[in-house]
């Protein structure tokens, strides 16, 4: 059963502290995305990758945030410095790209709490 | 205004109950409608995607989308506790370099009370 994982599942820092988050898509997915969640904005898209090369980062703060793929199985997100606002649910989803009824499939998330 | 509305809830109903939940949008590029469900602490799954105006069947599922009205509505038919869970509208969009783009709602939180 292929899945999405994300690691650290939960990670709480102080403020100013640099933060790294890590996703392995699905063997054989070619886009890659990075979401973050929180209640008051729901889901919001941050960046996304096809081929490991990245093709829009325009909804992250582009002063403290940066995505990669080193390679083919890792995805990174990383924020520095880290802010309170910052707080919330980020998700990692990889998905194939050939077809209108190919969804992303979601990993569990990385739960962040800037204190 | 944001692309894709929908009523957050919470949604209580009693076990065995009708559930509709809704979603309306704004941008007719929006080609595609998929519903994921959200359990507590957990990714989004997909549960049922559609893509022309009409009626979806799947199980006790069925998606409603309606492009007329730019509105899709889920319902869910013998509402069991286990359904009890955030369930986001998503809207796609076809991107020749990633694929499908997906504009999520902000979801609606059901509990599904035995």
């Amino acid at each position: 059963d292929a899945r999405v994982t994300q690691t650290p599942r939960h990670k709480v820092t102080e403020m100013g502290q640099e933060v790294t988050m890590r996703c392995q898509p699905i063997l054989g997915h070619n886009t890659v995305f990075w979401y973050r969640q929180t209640m008051m904005q729901g889901l919001e898209l941050l960046a996304y990758f096809r081929n490991r090369a990245p093709l829009d980062d325009s909804g992250m703060p582009k002063d403290r945030f940066s995505a990669e793929m080193p390679d083919a199985t890792l995805a990174t997100l990383k924020i520095q410095p880290s802010e309170p606002r910052d707080s919330a649910v980020y998700f990692c989803a990889s998905g194939p790209s050939g077809r209108f009824t190919d969804t992303q499939y979601f990993g569990p998330g990385t739960r962040l709490t800037v204190l | 205004q944001k692309e894709v509305e929908q009523d957050p809830g919470p949604l209580s109903v009693p076990e065995g109950a009708i559930v509709s939940l809704n979603c309306t949008y704004s941008n007719s590029a929006f080609q595609y409608f998929m519903w994921y469900r959200q359990y507590s602490r957990k990714g989004p799954e997909l549960l049922m995607y559609t893509y022309s105006s009409g009626n979806k069947e799947d199980g006790r599922f069925t998606a409603q989308v309606d492009k007329s009205s730019k509105y899709i509505s889920l319902f869910i038919r013998d509402s069991q506790p286990s359904d009890s869970a955030t369930y986001l509208c998503a809207m796609i969009e076809w991107n020749d370099n990633a694929g499908n783009m997906l504009t999520f709602g902000g979801g609606t939180r059901l509990m599904v009370k035995p």
